[in-house]
């Protein structure tokens, strides 16, 4: 059964860095998100992206991150300068053709930023 | 804005007994859809079922059903002879129906253990 798979696992990197967020999303998907989880606290809303382009986005989600789907099948998050509060879970996910579809969770990557 | 509330951060059940997850939300729209995923350690979340907020009948997978009371915005699982395999966290979502809004709003999830 297809799955969303994302890499690396477990990044660690320290404060001030920037890191990437790899998702490969299933292939005849056309909607896809990151979801980020700090420890003890809820799953979040980051973006949404359709069409190669952002279609929504919270306030968590400045200008220190940013999205990009670099070819066919590849979708990443970039944190340009990291600090320590974006030490979280970061999922990805996708669906088929519209936002109301069931959304597919990766596995996560787990960032720690130190 | 739309929230998401699950009171127990843990539960416990016996292997083959039946246990409830409650879940609340707060929202002004009519039009919605509730979820619960479920998120076995070191694996990602999958749906386990989904309610439409237009339909008046609890939504039922298998085992896993629902009690859905649009009036009271509440929105628990109920998992019937509970096996081994159930243990995970299990979160409740919520989805705006309409507008561009896909995104999810989850809750805190509460963490299920099954006892042999």
């Amino acid at each position: 059964e297809p799955e969303v798979t994302q890499t690396p696992s477990h990044q660690v990197t320290q404060m001030g860095q920037e890191v990437i967020l790899r998702c490969v999303p299933i292939s005849n998907h056309l909607y896809f998100y990151w979801y980020r989880q700090i420890l003890g606290q809820k799953v979040e809303f980051l973006v949404s992206f359709y069409n190669n382009e952002i279609s929504e986005k919270s306030e968590i989600f400045d200008d220190q991150f940013s999205v990009e789907r670099p070819d066919g099948s590849n979708f990443t998050l970039k944190i340009r300068s990291t600090k320590l509060e974006d030490s979280a879970m970061y999922f990805c996910a996708s669906s088929v053709n519209t936002p109301w579809d069931e959304q597919f969770f990766g596995p996560g990557t787990r960032l720690t930023v130190l | 804005a739309q929230t998401v509330t699950q009171s127990q951060p843990e539960m416990s059940v016996q292997e083959a007994e039946t246990v409830t997850l409650s879940c609340t939300y707060d929202t002004s729209e009519s039009d919605y859809y509730l979820f619960w995923y479920k998120q076995p350690p070191s694996r990602q979340m999958i749906l386990v079922i989904r309610q439409e907020a237009y339909k008046q009948q609890n939504a039922t997978e298998n085992r896993f059903s629902v009690n859905f009371q649009k009036a009271a915005k509440s929105f628990s699982l109920k998992i019937s002879d509970s096996q081994l395999g159930d243990a995970a966290m299990y979160f409740c979502a919520y989805k705006d129906y309409g507008g561009s809004q896909g995104n999810l709003i989850f809750g805190k999830g509460t963490k299920l253990s099954v006892k042999p």
